[in-house]
């Protein structure tokens, strides 16, 4: 059971927006950035934003981060067929004094 | 952007130790934290452990005991220990920069089985 909270699943259509949750803890979402990555079939994940809405270059600003308190969400506007992969949360942990992660959300795009 | 690959043996034995090694390319070892984290089929992602540069180290609690991450600064290489396999062991395991859930580059991932 992973220590942050993801739904197992997400959809939306073409061009649609749609957000993917993450849920944690003070110690962990609540005191720290949250990362997200997404990870296409049979390859490695790949870095894609954080809370603060740092992105590596080539990632679009279709894509965004937030936080508010021990939650986060990663918001995708103008879906496209090509964001269909898999998306996981992480955030740095106090308490455990190491990183954790989230369960993964698998989008589709309808 | 620094890449990164995995080497090591695809099939391990239960009991025994699992042992891969990371090497990085296309910038130096030094200056950075580098992780291991590994993926179970169909599942999410697991850390296990990182190490700085200087040989510092910080493990997953879960692991601890077991686990043991080592970098040879001489060959832009860390590697990664993990004794008294079992089959919950059997992953993709994936080296990465950063330690603070920050990975900004990863490796292609290695699948490791573990089976008699």
């Amino acid at each position: 059971q992973s220590v942050l909270t993801q739904p197992p699943s997400a959809s939306g259509t073409p061009g649609q927006r749609v957000t993917i949750s993450c849920s944690g803890r003070a110690s962990n979402i609540g005191s720290n950035t949250v990362n997200w990555f997404r990870q296409f079939p049979g390859t490695a994940p790949k870095f894609l934003i954080d809370s603060n809405n740092r992105r590596p270059s080539g990632v679009p600003d279709r894509f965004s981060g937030s936080k508010s308190g021990t939650s986060a969400s990663l918001a995708i506007s103008g879906l496209q067929s090509e964001d269909e992969a898999d998306y996981y949360c992480s955030s740095w942990d106090d308490s455990l004094n190491g990183p954790v992660f989230g369960g993964g959300t698998k989008l589709t795009v309808l | 952007q620094v890449q990164l690959q995995e080497s090591g043996p695809g099939l391990v034995k239960p009991s025994e130790t699992l042992s891969l090694t990371c090497t990085v390319s296309g910038g130096s070892i030094s200056d950075y934290y580098w992780s291991w984290i590994r993926q179970p089929p169909g599942k999410g992602l697991e850390w296990i452990g990182y190490i700085y540069y200087s040989g510092s180290t910080n493990y997953n609690p879960s692991l601890e005991g077991r686990v043991a991450i080592s970098v040879d600064t001489s060959k832009n290489q860390f590697s990664l220990n993990l004794r008294s396999v079992a089959a919950a062991d059997t992953a993709v395991y994936y080296c990465a920069r950063g330690h603070h859930g920050d990975y900004l580059d990863w490796g292609q991932g290695t699948l490791v089985t573990v089976s008699s």
